[in-house]
């Protein structure tokens, strides 16, 4: 029944490391999103998809790579982790449309990098 | 430029006792702003968004375009409305996305 899923839910990897975290949502959204929540607890966008097309790519290195393969899921792929790479990654999900549609987020998967 | 500022990093209050999470934001354009809430451990949800202007837990969050304030207020603090709290402002016409805040942690003592 959960809306918006994220695997896995903590991730503790090396420096160097290629890893993904997935995304899916049942609620029949068209767009996507990646947030990155940092130690201060600050959140800051870093992609959104609608119906599998890239529309926000934020200033972000080049190492992270979103994935879309179809409209409910959306993965995000980072390479060559670092250590500031390490936070809460946030996905959410929304209806297109509508002036005032609300965001649905995922429970966040914490990356840890060693 | 689009900015949202919550100038409290911590606030604290007794139960019982009014609070108010400040938000002031910068946009040219007519904005969109809402109040999301993170209790602990549990994932960020909408509290409210000011074109409803309704009361959520409590919670009323008035618009001041003159001000460029949204904050967010509660005549009467609950233990249970300990979390963190976002103001977010939607950037329109830019696949919907959310600039938020820094964040205000409300903790309410018993």
């Amino acid at each position: 029944d959960t809306a918006v899923s994220q695997t896995p839910k903590y991730l503790v990897t090396q420096m160097g490391n290629d890893k993904s975290i997935k995304c899916e949502q049942n609620l029949g959204h068209d767009t996507m999103y990646w947030y990155k929540q940092d130690s201060k607890k600050f959140l800051k966008i870093m992609f959104s998809y609608n119906n599998k097309e890239l529309i926000i790519n934020e200033t972000v290195p080049n190492r992270f790579s979103p994935k879309s393969p179809d409209k409910a899921h959306l993965n995000l792929h980072i390479n060559s982790l670092e250590l500031g790479d390490s936070a809460v990654y946030f996905c959410a999900s929304s209806p297109l449309g509508g002036q005032y549609n609300e965001q649905f987020f995922g429970p966040g998967t914490r990356l840890t990098v060693l | 430029a689009q900015r949202v500022t919550q100038p409290e990093k911590l606030l604290s209050v007794f139960k019982g006792a009014p609070v108010e999470l400040k938000c002031n934001y910068s946009y040219s354009g007519s904005p969109e702003l809402f109040w999301y809430v993170q209790y602990s451990r549990q994932r960020l949800q909408l509290l409210l968004r000011h074109i409803s202007r309704e009361s959520i837990k409590g919670f009323t969050a008035d618009l001041n375009k003159g001000e460029t304030s949204f904050h967010l207020k509660k005549p009467f603090a609950q233990e249970e409305d300990s979390a963190m709290y976002y103001c977010a402002l939607r950037v329109y016409n830019q696949g919907g996305k959310l600039i938020f805040g820094q964040g205000t942690e409300l903790s309410v003592k018993p």
